[in-house]
C-alpha cells in the first residue's frame, strides 16, 4: 500500500519569496506523484505529475517538482509566490500498476504574506 | 483537460431526508468512478469506487446503504447519501476515469450541509 506523508500542514510565506512544500511518500511498487491545488470550497485542480522521464517535472502557475526516488520525496517549488497562489495544496500517489486508487496527502496551506 | 461537471455545488438539507449528488464526465467516457469525502481541513478520503454497469465497491468504513452510487452509464454516476445526518456534513467530489488513461480529473465538489 502505498501513503504519503505532507510534514507541514501550514506554509507562510512573505509575496514574491521563494517557497518549497514537501511531499514524502512510502510505497513497495513504483508510483505515479501528482500535486493538486484547491481553493476554498472548489475541486482539485492539477498542478503537475511525475509519470516517468525526466525527474524535473514543471506544472502550471509556476511551480514545479523533482521527483528523487532516493529519498522517496516529491516537493513543490515555487521561486517567487504571488497572493494567488493562496490555497491548500495536496501532494498524491498511485500505484504505476493500477493507476486507478489515488492517495493523497493530509494537505498543506499556503498562506501567502503581503 | 478533461471536463467534469458535478451538481449541486452546495445543498443544505434537514436531517433525516435524502440528498443525490450528479458527476458527469462530459467530454470523455468514464469507466470507473471514484468519490472522495473530504471533512474540514482534513484531506480527501475515497469512498467508494465504481464501474460502469456494477455495483460499487466500498472503502472500510463507509456504509454501503447509507451511500448509494448509480454508475448507469460512462457519462453520469450518482451519490445519493440517505437519511442524512449532520455528521455527513462534508464536502463530496467525484472523479471520473477513462480505462487507460493516468489523468485525474475531479468534479469540482458539492458541500453538503445536515441541519
Amino acid at each position: 500500500a502505498q501513503s504519503v506523508t505532507q510534514l507541514d500542514s501550514q506554509v507562510p510565506v512573505f509575496e514574491e519569496a521563494p517557497v518549497e512544500l514537501r511531499c514524502n511518500y512510502s510505497s513497495s511498487v513504483s508510483v505515479y506523484l501528482f500535486w493538486y491545488v484547491q481553493y476554498p470550497n472548489q475541486g482539485l485542480q492539477l498542478l503537475l505529475k511525475y509519470l516517468s522521464g525526466s525527474t524535473l517535472v514543471k506544472g502550471i502557475n509556476g511551480f514545479e517538482a523533482e521527483f528523487n526516488k532516493s529519498q522517496t520525496s516529491f516537493h513543490l517549488r515555487k521561486p517567487s509566490v504571488h497572493i494567488s497562489d493562496t490555497a491548500e495544496y495536496f501532494c498524491a500517489v498511485s500505484d504505476m500498476n493500477r493507476d486507478d486508487k489515488i492517495i493523497f496527502g493530509k494537505g498543506t496551506r499556503l498562506h501567502i504574506l503581503p | 483537460g478533461a471536463v467534469v461537471s458535478q451538481h449541486p455545488s452546495r445543498v443544505i438539507c434537514k436531517s433525516g431526508t435524502s440528498v443525490k449528488i450528479e458527476c458527469r464526465s462530459l467530454d470523455f467516457q468514464a469507466t470507473t468512478m471514484f468519490w472522495y469525502r473530504q471533512f474540514p481541513k482534513q484531506s480527501l478520503m475515497l469512498m467508494a469506487t465504481s464501474n460502469e454497469g456494477s455495483k460499487a465497491t466500498y472503502e472500510q468504513g463507509v456504509e454501503k446503504d447509507k451511500f448509494l452510487i448509480n454508475h448507469a452509464s460512462l457519462t453520469l454516476s450518482t451519490l445519493t447519501v440517505t437519511s442524512a445526518h449532520p455528521e455527513d456534513s462534508s464536502f463530496y467530489i467525484c472523479r471520473p476515469k477513462s480505462q487507460g488513461n493516468t489523468e485525474a480529473f475531479f468534479g469540482q465538489g458539492t458541500r453538503l450541509t445536515v441541519v
